[in-house]
């Protein structure tokens, strides 16, 4: 069965870091380009970033300067540094595999809250 | 606001057939294909319609896409109460050079 588990969401401060992690299970991750995908709260979607099964890695505006995404295929990971944080950050981040299907699967998603 | 337009409900009672569209320009819908998710209430988005018209296996046959142009539409047939929630329509985008989502459907079935 393909799996994303997300893991690393919590509280943090404006200004603070905090890294996602993304463990995928049940097919072959360095095949794939795999995408982190956000939603505030009641809000809707909004794609983050990607990273191609080659590296290439892909941010929308205005994430870019401030978010790292990378992969370690050996450990069928994929991560997201994220620095400078802000309130606009404040989400739901779904981890999800880029796939001839769109995004498929989905994790079940890790909160991340930027609040002082 | 978001690059692609949705209308931001739709509605229908069991049975009827709804439309929800999609609106976007050249550089995303009018050149690229269109992607749908169904997120159902407390769950994680799940992929409903990929290439425009192609459904993944065991979504039922009930959900239909097309593209023509710069907007895109998806429509369900037969409609039963398990599929309240909200839709999404995405696509890739060459001027931004990334992803873009439709802000969303909330579809109640009346």
């Amino acid at each position: 069965e393909v799996q994303l588990v997300e893991s690393g969401g919590g509280l943090v401060q404006p200004g603070g870091s905090l890294r996602l992690s993304c463990a995928a299970s049940g097919f072959t991750f360095s095949s794939f380009d795999m995408h982190w995908v956000r939603q505030g709260i009641g809000k809707g979607l909004e794609w983050v970033s990607g990273i191609g099964s080659g590296g290439e890695t892909y941010y929308v505006g205005s994430v870019k300067g401030r978010f790292t995404v990378s992969r370690e295929n050996a450990k069928n990971s994929l991560y997201l540094q994220m620095n400078s944080l802000r309130g606009g950050d404040t989400a739901v981040y779904y981890c999800a595999r880029g796939a001839g299907t769109g995004f498929d699967p989905w994790g079940q998603g890790t909160l991340v809250t930027v609040s002082s | 606001q978001s690059v692609l337009t949705q209308p931001p409900s739709a509605s229908g009672t069991p049975g009827q057939r709804v439309t929800i569209s999609c609106s976007g320009s050249t550089s995303n819908i009018g050149s690229k294909d269109v992607y749908w998710y169904q997120q159902l209430p407390g769950t994680a988005p799940k992929s409903l319609m990929y290439r425009n018209n192609q459904r993944p296996s065991g979504v039922p046959d009930r959900f239909s896409g097309s593209k023509s142009g710069t907007s895109a539409s998806l429509a369900i047939s037969g409609l039963r109460s398990e599929d309240e929630g909200d839709y999404y329509c995405a696509t890739w985008d060459d001027s931004l050079r990334g992803w873009v989502f439709g802000g969303g459907t909330k579809l109640t079935v009346l």
